[in-house]
């Protein structure tokens, strides 16, 4: 079975400072990895995802993982942070499927950013 | 291109009701997968839905049921509501590799 752990459940970081939100994962192989944002009485939206290609991914709105098969991690950073992103973030992690089709996530139980002025 | 919708917004219902959750996919998606969100924890999964079967379902009870119609949308039904059913319910619909969520629907049991 596959599981994630986010090491965090609050961060807090001042405007302009790094953002660094870690991610780590249990799993037999790689699997999948995505980082998703949920702002308050939303939804969640993608930032971004690993599936195979370059370790290093970048997303929507600055934000860049690296996926380290060794450290089994998936960690989420941005340089300087915006008031706009204080928000919950969740990593998840579904199996690879050769076929294409595709199964469940599996969330982390997320991390609270926030950002002070 | 209109993304994940899902109706209603907000629902109240009370213990032992039974309640019914709609979601619309994004344009060409052919895959919806339902969620369950407890307050301050990540969403969990409830079941999947392709070519109008039940392809893979999590941890939760057969009080959890669901439907996928020809036009890939998808209904999520829940009977002998319990106070612990409350929570934010979401639908994410699928291609390949990635999930787009809606909004969520907000179940409220009293």
């Amino acid at each position: 079975a596959q599981s994630v752990t986010q090491l965090g459940s609050h961060v807090s970081v001042s405007e302009g400072a790094l953002v660094l939100l870690r991610c780590n994962y249990s799993s037999s192989v790689p699997p999948y990895l995505f980082w998703y944002v949920q702002y308050p009485n939303q939804g969640l939206q993608l930032l971004l995802k690993y599936t195979t290609g370059a370790t290093l991914v970048k997303g929507i709105n600055g934000f860049e993982a690296e996926f380290k098969k060794s450290e089994t991690s998936f960690h989420l950073t941005k340089p300087s942070a915006h008031m706009s992103d204080a928000a919950e973030y969740f990593c998840a992690v579904s199996p690879q499927n050769s076929g294409g089709s595709n199964y469940k996530l599996t969330f982390g139980k997320g991390t609270l950013l926030t950002v002070n002025p | 291109d209109a993304g994940v919708t899902q109706s209603p917004t907000h629902l109240i219902k009370t213990r032992g009701q039974q309640v019914t959750l709609r979601c619309s996919p994004k344009s060409g998606h052919d895959t919806v997968s339902w969620y369950q969100q407890a307050l301050g924890q990540g969403p969990q999964f409830i079941f999947q839905y392709y070519e109008e079967e039940e392809r893979q379902r999590g941890n939760f009870p057969d009080r959890f049921s669901g439907h996928q119609f020809p036009n890939y949308s998808s209904e999520l039904n829940v009977n002998a509501l319990l106070l612990g059913d409350s929570a934010l319910y979401l639908c994410a619909s699928s291609l390949y590799d990635t999930q787009y969520f809606g909004p969520g629907t907000r179940l409220t049991v009293l």
